[in-house]
């Protein structure tokens, strides 16, 4: 059964704090990708990555970096969290171009305060 | 400016009738579209998926249309059942682009089948 796994279902943090979201798979696919999900905005692309120590800027990156250092593994970091980054973030694998194939995570809900 | 437009925020059905959830696109190198589902507090789920070289893909009680001069797909359940309420994504992937670019999605459609 394939797994795109987030480390946190739930965080609470607080304004200013550096924050670190991971996200493992164990499918072998090639490309991985950070979404947010806000109410009334759908999911929108943030930041994705199609090789190891590869990155790309999706539609909304500021305020956010990305590492991948292991093909299974993509860290999503927040410098220094802002209530405006208080949101569901999903990660996602896929091993086909253009995001074909895509598997999300279970999510994990974000709380700045 | 929004490539992916699901107008419809929330659409209710009653229990065995027909589902039809509609999208509209702007962006002319999109050449795959997908349809994800999504339960509260869980990542989308895949649902279906259609190709522009087809007007149509079935699976099961899913049907998904695409009118490629209107650029308009649509998801019609049938019949719809309690466990098909949920919010529901409409994506489109411009592969020809090549690459590892996400897909683009809709802000979602949440459809409540009511008994």
């Amino acid at each position: 059964d394939v797994k795109v796994t987030q480390s946190s279902r739930y965080l609470v943090k607080r304004t200013g704090e550096k924050v670190f979201l991971e996200c493992v798979q164990d499918m072998d696919h090639e490309n991985m990708f950070w979404y947010r999900q806000d109410p009334g905005l759908g999911l929108r692309l943030i930041y994705f990555s199609y090789d190891v120590k590869m990155k790309e800027k999706g539609d909304i990156p500021e305020g956010y970096s990305v590492s991948r250092e292991k093909k299974e593994r993509f860290s999503l970091i927040l410098e220094s969290a802002s209530t405006n980054q208080t949101s569901m973030y999903l990660c996602a694998s896929s091993p086909g171009q253009g995001g074909l194939g895509a598997f999300f995570g279970q999510g994990t809900r974000l709380t700045v305060v | 400016d929004q490539q992916v437009k699901q107008n419809s925020p929330s659409l209710s059905v009653q229990e065995g009738r027909i589902s039809i959830l509609n999208c509209d696109y702007t962006n002319s190198m999109f050449d795959y579209f997908l349809w994800y589902k999504k339960y509260p507090a869980e990542g989308p789920t895949f649902l279906i998926s259609i190709s522009s070289i087809k007007d149509k893909n079935e699976d099961g009680r899913f049907t998904v249309f695409l009118n490629k001069s209107a650029k308009h797909l649509s998801l019609h359940i049938v019949p719809s059942q309690p466990g098909d309420s949920a919010v529901y994504f409409c994506a489109a992937s411009a592969r020809v682009s090549g690459g590892a670019d996400g897909l683009t999605f809709g802000k979602g459609t949440h459809l409540i089948i009511q008994p």
